[in-house]
């Protein structure tokens, strides 16, 4: 079983949609966790850490939930330069490693 | 923020020519740089971690002896392919711990290789 799990997608979906992505991770030990936004043949940005009581950013809303091992990243009122794959991560705090998933598409139509 | 530069963004060499991969660190000092590959459609994975000043910790899996890499300075981390095979062409990334470490990594705009 991979360390964390992400649906590849593509997820496709109209300007305006709401689109919900889900990531999993099996290490319970983890420590930290984020959200990274890569664009194609790109680095990886930092689109925004994930709180144990949940947070939001403009249009981006982050929530984790420890119990069950999952992370999420809701994108309200999407626009089309939210096309991109969306990256989960986990700081595991015993190693200091940040594990990537495979990361989740979205394209985002006119 | 912190802004790291990866040099060259592309690269074409022959099989059997080794290639070097420069980090940097523009305007901040980093003890600890992180290199990944990623493939086409896959995640990024860890090869290896450079810390200034002493051996870089590989993963399992990543040859130490194929993947060079030197830090020889809290600016700077070299990683060399040597020896390139086809199977070695991929997207080739770094990134840095800033001062304060956050769990935040700076990565740097990543090295296309093809080993033709």
């Amino acid at each position: 079983r991979k360390e964390v799990e992400q649906d590849p997608g593509p997820f496709n979906v109209p300007e305006g949609a709401t689109v919900a992505f889900n990531c999993t991770y099996s290490n319970s030990a983890s420590q930290s966790f984020f959200w990274y936004r890569q664009d194609c043949r790109k680095e990886p940005k930092l689109l925004m850490s994930v709180y144990s009581s949940g947070n939001e950013d403009g249009r981006f809303t982050a929530q984790l939930n420890r119990a069950s091992q999952y992370i999420s990243l809701l994108i309200r009122d999407s626009k089309l330069s939210d096309s991109a794959t969306y990256l989960c991560v986990v700081n595991m705090w015993n190693t200091g490693k940040l594990i990537f998933g495979q990361g989740t598409t979205l394209q985002v139509k006119p | 923020g912190a802004v790291v530069s990866q040099h060259p963004s592309w690269v074409i060499c022959k099989s059997g020519t080794s290639v070097k991969i420069e980090c940097r660190s523009l305007d901040f000092q980093a003890t600890t740089m992180f290199w990944y590959r990623q493939f086409p459609k896959q995640s990024l994975m860890l090869m290896a971690t450079s810390n200034e000043g002493s051996k870089a910790t590989y993963e399992q899996g990543v040859e130490k002896d194929k993947f060079l890499i030197n830090h020889a300075s809290l600016t700077l981390s070299t990683l060399t392919v040597t020896s390139a095979h086809p199977e070695d062409s991929s997207f080739y990334i770094c990134s840095a711990e800033g001062v304060g470490y956050t769990g935040e990594l700076f990565f740097g705009e990543g090295s296309r290789l093809t080993v033709l």
